[in-house]
């Protein structure tokens, strides 16, 4: 099936330093690819569409200053957490699916998260 | 804007038992749903999805889920479960026609029991 990879699946940093997010699809094109935000007990939050070749389109209350994504590829979407602090420690996760002349309907593929913690 | 509710946070099944994890929606139009489980460890990944056409789809590994457009509901279901589906399971919705965008619930952790 589809696979889509997150890299780092971890990072430690210090307070002030921009973190990037790597989500690529190994196996097919993605068109769009979604940015998720879990905090502990908590559901997924959506974050923002990137479509590739575009901007991408926050959700409200997503700083768009802060939470920096490209998706210079079909195959490739970063996020950089730009001067992160303690409270955008978090779990971030990526999904992207291949919506090319189809419906819009097609299942997302999930990476499996980056854990960012922040001191 | 739509949301979603799992009203199961914890369950603790022993095996052979039956599941039913309740999932309900709040969305003025017509969804597509959703259940996505997450295996420790491991990414989201589908286990069915509902369209259109007979409100009961079958998804992988012997679960199921019934679509009540009446009440607003997705439960998922399992005649009898097994130490291998413990797990965190996400019930999820989109606007037909909405561009893809789930919007989660906060998911229900299950434990089978040897």
């Amino acid at each position: 099936g589809a696979v889509v990879s997150q890299h780092p699946s971890r990072v430690i940093c210090k307070s002030g330093t921009s973190v990037k997010i790597e989500c690529r699809s190994l196996d097919f094109q993605a068109t769009t690819m979604f940015w998720y935000r879990q905090f502990p007990k908590q559901s997924l939050m959506l974050m923002a569409t990137s479509n590739e070749g575009s901007k991408a389109t926050y959700e409200q209350g997503v700083e768009k200053d802060k939470f920096l994504i490209n998706h210079a590829s079909l195959t490739l979407s970063t996020l950089t957490v730009t001067s992160a602090h303690p409270e955008d420690s978090s779990f971030y996760i990526c999904s992207a699916y291949d919506g090319q002349g189809r419906s819009s309907n097609q299942p997302q593929h999930f990476g499996d998260g980056t854990r960012l913690s922040i001191l | 804007a739509q949301s979603v509710s799992q009203h199961n946070h914890h369950v603790i099944l022993s095996e052979a038992a039956s599941l039913e994890l309740g999932c309900n929606y709040s969305y003025g139009g017509t969804v597509n749903l959703f259940w996505y489980v997450q295996y420790p460890g491991q990414h989201l990944q589908l286990l069915l999805k509902y369209f259109s056409g007979d409100p009961l789809v079958k998804g992988i590994k012997g679960f199921e889920a019934e679509f009540i457009k009446s009440k607003f509901s997705f439960n998922l279901r399992k005649p009898s479960v097994q130490w291998s589906d413990t797990a965190e399971y996400f019930c999820a919705v989109t606007p037909t026609g909405g561009g893809n965008k789930l919007t989660f619930g906060t998911g229900t952790q299950l434990k089978v029991e040897l």
